[in-house]
């Protein structure tokens, strides 16, 4: 399957908390993205990182990328029940589209 | 002022009806895509159109045609709808074709086929 996998699951933490989100992927990439989506909507972009890009931030996000280990992590500081929502990556292969992930689903408790 | 728009936000319909999803962006980009979101929220593409253009049909069944009117419109046509067809769809556009550029995503149709 062409399709990356993220890591975990699913994430509860408590507000405050940072929340760490993992994905990996299996083939050579172009950039890889990392979007949004609040249950019942679309995906919202947050933040797109190029393949010789090791590390991007953007408030309080930090991606990081490791081309060798084919691998990305997403870092949401002091999160807050507002960022509750599930995480994809997406990774463009050359291939004129974007692979997307199955997605970490975090949750924030207040 | 809605960047994506998609109409209906649902659909329920009985297996074997054909139906029809319309997009429409204001973004002035070049390039839209259809997306299938299953029940475990895996999001696969469907299809692209670049300037009124089909670049990419994953395997589809025929049974879906997509039209692209003009670059600013792409709907998502149905037929023989089955059961399987079930899901969430979701419209998006980016400023040009290829993965390096952000992609703006509608609020998705809600199909529920019976």
């Amino acid at each position: 399957s062409q399709q990356g996998e993220e890591d975990p699951q699913a994430l509860s933490i408590q507000e405050g908390e940072n929340a760490t989100m993992n994905c990996s992927y299996k083939t050579s990439i172009n950039n890889l993205q990392w979007y949004r989506q609040n249950s019942g909507r679309g995906l919202v972009h947050l933040i797109l990182i190029r393949s010789n890009e090791r590390e991007k931030h953007s408030g309080r996000l930090r991606v990081t990328l490791d081309t060798s280990k084919k691998s990305s992590s997403l870092l949401i500081t002091a999160s807050r029940a507002a960022d509750t929502a599930s995480y994809f990556c997406a990774t463009d292969q050359y291939g004129n589209k974007l692979v997307f992930g199955a997605g970490t689903i975090l949750r924030v408790k207040s | 002022d809605t960047a994506v728009s998609q109409t209906p936000k649902y659909l329920v319909t009985q297996m074997g009806n054909d139906k029809s999803i319309k997009c429409e962006q204001n973004l002035g980009h070049d390039t839209m895509y259809w997306y299938k979101q299953d029940s475990k929220k895996f999001l696969k593409i469907m299809f692209s159109y670049n300037n009124k253009e089909l670049i990419i049909n994953e395997t589809v069944p025929n049974r879906f045609s997509p039209k692209s009117p003009d670059k600013a419109h792409l709907n998502l046509h149905i037929n023989s709808l089955e059961l399987g067809d079930s899901a969430v769809y979701f419209c998006a556009s980016s400023l040009r074709l290829a993965g390096g550029y952000e992609q703006f995503f509608g609020p998705g149709t809600r199909l529920t086929v019976l």
